[in-house]
């Protein structure tokens, strides 16, 4: 079936550091959406992104949708405890199967304090 | 965001019973909802594609008299896993898409529901 490669699949980093993570696909997609879940919690929605190019921004969160429509990425600026958490991207199909969505494999992000 | 709930947020069942979870959007009417299960450390896998007044959609390989979902209205979504086993053991997530006229809307996601079979 359809994928996502993302990447890193963890990060160890720094409290006030800078976070990047990025999604890529061979196939093209209307929709890229990412999510963070917490242990024992469903996904929660961060950004959705619906357009070509389109760059959104959510408090320390920014994330774009790439040009292509193949890749997205997610930034997250001055990272806090609070950030950890396992984050994925999620992509709506463009055509047959546009109803489902695919998601990437996560990135796991620990901040040591 | 919109809000689903999904219920029991855990539930341990014996080898050979039956568990239902629901899964409600709370503020919104959601033509589609999707069932999802989740192995530690690993992404969400669908199961299958439920349109409220229809059967269900499955994924290849999930088993149909397994895993029956019911989506009899546009707020409620039904997974019940029949004849439990210890291998169902696993965590369930439920999502619900808003009903618009537009063509790309967000997936919410419950609370999920951890299953484990003993």
């Amino acid at each position: 079936g359809q994928q996502l490669n993302q990447s890193p699949q963890s990060m160890f980093i720094q409290e006030g550091e800078d976070v990047s993570m990025n999604c890529t696909s061979s196939s093209i997609f209307n929709t890229w959406l990412w999510y963070k879940q917490d242990p024992g919690e469903g996904p929660v929605l961060l950004i959705a992104l619906y357009k070509a190019g389109e760059l959104t921004s959510n408090g320390r969160l920014t994330a774009q949708f790439g040009i292509t429509r193949k890749d997205s990425f997610l930034n997250i600026s001055a990272s806090i405890p609070s950030d950890v958490g396992i984050y994925f991207c999620a992509g709506q199909l463009k055509g047959e199967g546009a109803q489902k969505l695919v998601f990437g494999q996560g990135t796991r992000l620990t901040i040591n304090p | 965001g919109a809000v689903v709930s999904q219920h029991p947020s855990r539930v341990i069942c014996k080898s050979g019973t039956s568990v239902k979870i629901e899964c409600r959007s709370l503020d919104f009417q959601a033509t589609t909802m999707f069932w999802y299960r989740q192995f530690p450390k690993q992404s969400l896998m669908l199961m299958a594609t439920s349109n409220e007044g229809s059967k269900a959609t499955y994924e290849q390989g999930v088993e149909k008299d397994k895993f029956l979902i019911n989506h009899a209205s546009l707020t409620l979504s039904t997974l019940t896993v029949t004849s439990a086993h210890p291998e169902d053991s696993s965590f369930y997530i439920c999502s619900a898409r808003v009903l618009s006229g537009r063509v790309n809307t967000e997936a919410f996601f419950g609370q999920g529901t951890r299953l484990t079979v003993v």
